[in-house]
């Protein structure tokens, strides 16, 4: 059983619109996330982490959200541009060790 | 360029061979680790180490091993190929241990 969902297999939204992208936990002892980006070919690379002691992280475009109760992250991306087209991997640790890693969602921005 | 180096990009291997997949970083980072990605289940922790000396198994380690006799490499070792190990396998490295910097990846075919 995965311990992190990300139900949104794709998403496609419009150059300049807001893009949300959904990550789900279900180890409550998980205290520290990350979203990765990865274009085709190319190893994943690190976009914006988040401690369990916030509940919003922002850096630039991307804003993260952490709801503990619902278990629940997501990343938000605006304006969307379409070089942010790529998968989009959450990840989950305790004390920032070991992540599991969602499936991903891959995100297409269309011109 | 500083960075995590991986070799080879591409393998395929006969079912049964042996095969070391290479990895090396030049940041001094202290950790380091092994991940395949698989279709629709993210990016699977195999092996990591905390340093030279030091490895530990991930969520899926059968049938691989890993050795740190330096704080540059870390190389992974299938010891008999099997067609499940078809995937592609990304090294990644980090100073802390939270924020992971990853290799470009090698595509492997087990035939």
């Amino acid at each position: 059983d995965q311990q992190v969902k990300q139900n949104s297999p794709s998403l496609s939204v419009q150059e300049g619109r807001i893009s949300i992208l959904n990550c789900d936990y279900t180890n409550s002892m998980f205290d520290y996330f990350l979203w990765y980006k990865k274009y085709p070919a190319e190893g994943p690379t690190f976009l914006i982490s988040i401690s369990s002691i916030k509940d919003k992280n922002e850096d630039g475009r991307f804003t993260v959200f952490l709801n503990k109760s619902a278990k629940h992250l997501s990343l938000h991306i605006v304006p969307s541009q379409p070089g942010d087209s790529a998968v989009y991997f959450c990840a989950a640790s305790r004390y920032g060790q070991n992540f599991v890693f969602g499936p991903g969602t891959r995100l297409s921005v269309l011109p | 360029n500083a960075g995590v180096t991986q070799t080879p990009k591409f393998q395929v291997l006969k079912t049964g061979q042996s095969m070391t997949l290479q990895c090396a970083q030049d940041m001094n980072h202290e950790y380091m680790s092994w991940y395949r990605q698989d279709p629709g289940m993210g990016l699977r922790l195999i092996h990591y180490s905390v340093g030279a000396g030091i490895t530990d198994q991930g969520e899926v380690p059968n049938g691989y091993n890993v050795s740190r006799s330096t704080t540059e490499d870390f190389p992974l070792r299938l010891l008999s190929a099997a067609p499940s190990q078809t995937s592609v396998y990304f090294c990644a490295s980090s100073e802390t241990g939270t924020r992971w910097l990853f290799g470009s990846g090698t595509q492997l075919s087990v035939l």
